[in-house]
C-alpha cells in the first residue's frame, strides 16, 4: 500500500517552454501533497505544500508564478514549470500523506533537463 | 525554525567495518525519519522513530533516538557494498519534513 507515482520520470525540454509533472497517490487519498526539488549531491528542499481543493503554500524563495501547483483531486497533484530555463534543471520529487498520520510517501521523482 | 544537521556528509568505509551517522536537530518535534536514496532514485523509507529511547533495527542498520540530546544515530554494522547510498534523516514540524544534508556512504570491498 501507500504507493505514489510520478509522470514523466524524465523529461527534456527547451528553454522557454512549460513542463507539467503529475503526482498520483495510487491506493490512498492524499489530502496533502508536497513538492520537493533536489539538485545534484544536495538534500531535498521543500518547494510547496498543496491541499486538495485549495491554493498551494509556497516556501520562501519559490516563485509561485513559475511553479504552478494544482491539487484538483485527492489522488492527483500537478507541478507545471512555466517558461523553463536551464537553471530549473533538477530532480523533482513529490510526496503525499493522508489526514490520518504524519508519514509522507514519496514518488519516484522526475528528472527535468532544460536545454 | 527547525534545523537538521547530519555528519559526516561523506563516508568511505571498508566492508566489514562499523560506523555511525549522526543527526542533530534544533527544536523538539514529533518524529524522526531515516531514508535511503540510491543514485538517480527517490527516497526509500528506512525507519520512523517516535519517542525518546526508540531503537529500530533492520539488517545491518540500527537507528536510535535521544530526544533530550536532540540526536538520532544510524549505526552500520559490518558494512557491505550494497549499503552504498546516500542516507538522509528528517524531522517533522507539523505537516512538513525538514531534511538533513545527507550522508553519502561508499563501502569499498
Amino acid at each position: 500500500g501507500a504507493v505514489v507515482s510520478q509522470h514523466p520520470s524524465r523529461v527534456i525540454c527547451k528553454s522557454g517552454t512549460s513542463v507539467k509533472i503529475e503526482c498520483r497517490s495510487l491506493d490512498f487519498q492524499a489530502t496533502t501533497m508536497f513538492w520537493y526539488r533536489q539538485f545534484p549531491k544536495q538534500s531535498l528542499m521543500l518547494m510547496a505544500t498543496s491541499n486538495e481543493g485549495s491554493k498551494a503554500t509556497y516556501e520562501q524563495g519559490v516563485e509561485k508564478d513559475k511553479f504552478l501547483i494544482n491539487h484538483a483531486s485527492l489522488t492527483l497533484s500537478t507541478l507545471t514549470v512555466t517558461s523553463a530555463h536551464p537553471e530549473d534543471s533538477s530532480f523533482y520529487i513529490c510526496s503525499a500523506r493522508t489526514d490520518l498520520g504524519y508519514e509522507q510517501y514519496f514518488g519516484p521523482g522526475t528528472r527535468l533537463t532544460v536545454t | 525554525e527547525l534545523k537538521v544537521e547530519q555528519n559526516p556528509l561523506f563516508l568511505s568505509m571498508q566492508e566489514g567495518k562499523n560506523y555511525t551517522i549522526y543527526c542533530n536537530y534544533s527544536t523538539t518535534s514529533d518524529r524522526l525519519y531515516w531514508y535511503r536514496q540510491d543514485p538517480g532514485k527517490s527516497l526509500e523509507s528506512l525507519f520512523v522513530l517516535l519517542s525518546n529511547g526508540a531503537v529500530k533495527q533492520e539488517g545491518r542498520l540500527m537507528a536510535s533516538l535521544d530526544t533530550k540530546a536532540r540526536l538520532s544515530t544510524l549505526h552500520i554494522t559490518a558494512a557491505v557494498h550494497d549499503l552504498s547510498a546516500t542516507y538522509f534523516c528528517a524531522r517533522n514540524a507539523g505537516n512538513m519534513l525538514t531534511f538533513g544534508g545527507g550522508t553519502r556512504l561508499m563501502v569499498k570491498p
